[in-house]
């Protein structure tokens, strides 16, 4: 079993709400990676998590803060967001780490109004 | 950071055509990954071929690390091989930094 799911599908927020992005695997991987894709441009890494601790984060605004409770679970908690933080959000996992296959979720598609 | 340059940016292919789609990268890399983005957005993976070749049924990559560039082959292409093809590569850094893609569109 490849997969890794994510959860809400879709979501619509306000600038002013709190709101939590879920994503889930079940293969034994340690690596566990946030990323964002704007329309029509490749995806880009926020941030990632291995062994269940925050390894690299990529400069991303306070405003986004992730959460690994388990060695399957990553959240992205989400407060005062402005309308260009819509996008597409991708979760990815991997066995260990660096230099392995990273497996990506289907994604949340936000929408900040 | 590592450049990522992907080719051709877009490739309209008629049903059962064959296709190559490039990747340069421009340093060393430990990883790199040929990914195919479905209308729904879904990241599918295709390849892990940091070096040599591979096949998966109608699709096979090859990628020469020395001369820092993969290759992407579609053969008899279907409506079904429509979307955006990505291709990723890991260096020094362990990040994973993507291409700009190539959007392929096959008509029936």
């Amino acid at each position: 079993d490849t997969e890794v799911t994510q959860t809400p599908k879709h979501l619509v927020m306000g600038m002013t709400n709190k709101k939590s992005l879920k994503c889930e695997q079940h293969m034994g991987h340690r690596a566990m990676y946030w990323y964002k894709q704007k329309a029509k441009k490749p995806p880009e890494l926020m941030f990632v998590y291995s062994y269940e601790k925050l390894s690299i984060n990529e400069s991303v605004p306070s405003r986004f803060s992730p959460e690994c409770p388990n060695s399957s679970l990553l959240n992205l908690h989400l407060h005062a967001l402005q309308p260009e933080d819509s996008a597409l959000y991708l979760c990815a996992s991997s066995l260990q780490g660096e230099q392995e296959t990273q497996y990506f979720g289907p994604g949340t598609r936000l929408l900040v109004l | 950071g590592i450049q990522v340059e992907q080719s051709p940016p877009d490739l309209i292919l008629q049903e059962g055509a064959n296709s190559t789609l490039r990747c340069n990268f421009s340093d060393s890399v430990n990883n790199l990954q040929w990914f195919h983005q479905n209308p729904w957005g879904q990241l599918i993976n295709l390849f892990y071929i940091p070096s040599g070749t591979k096949q998966n049924g109608r699709l096979s990559a090859t990628t020469v690390a020395t001369e820092r560039y993969s290759l992407l082959y579609i053969s008899s292409s279907q409506t079904t091989d429509s979307g955006v093809y990505f291709c990723a590569v890991e260096a020094w850094d362990y990040k994973l930094s993507f291409g700009a893609g190539t959007t392929v569109t096959v008509r029936a």
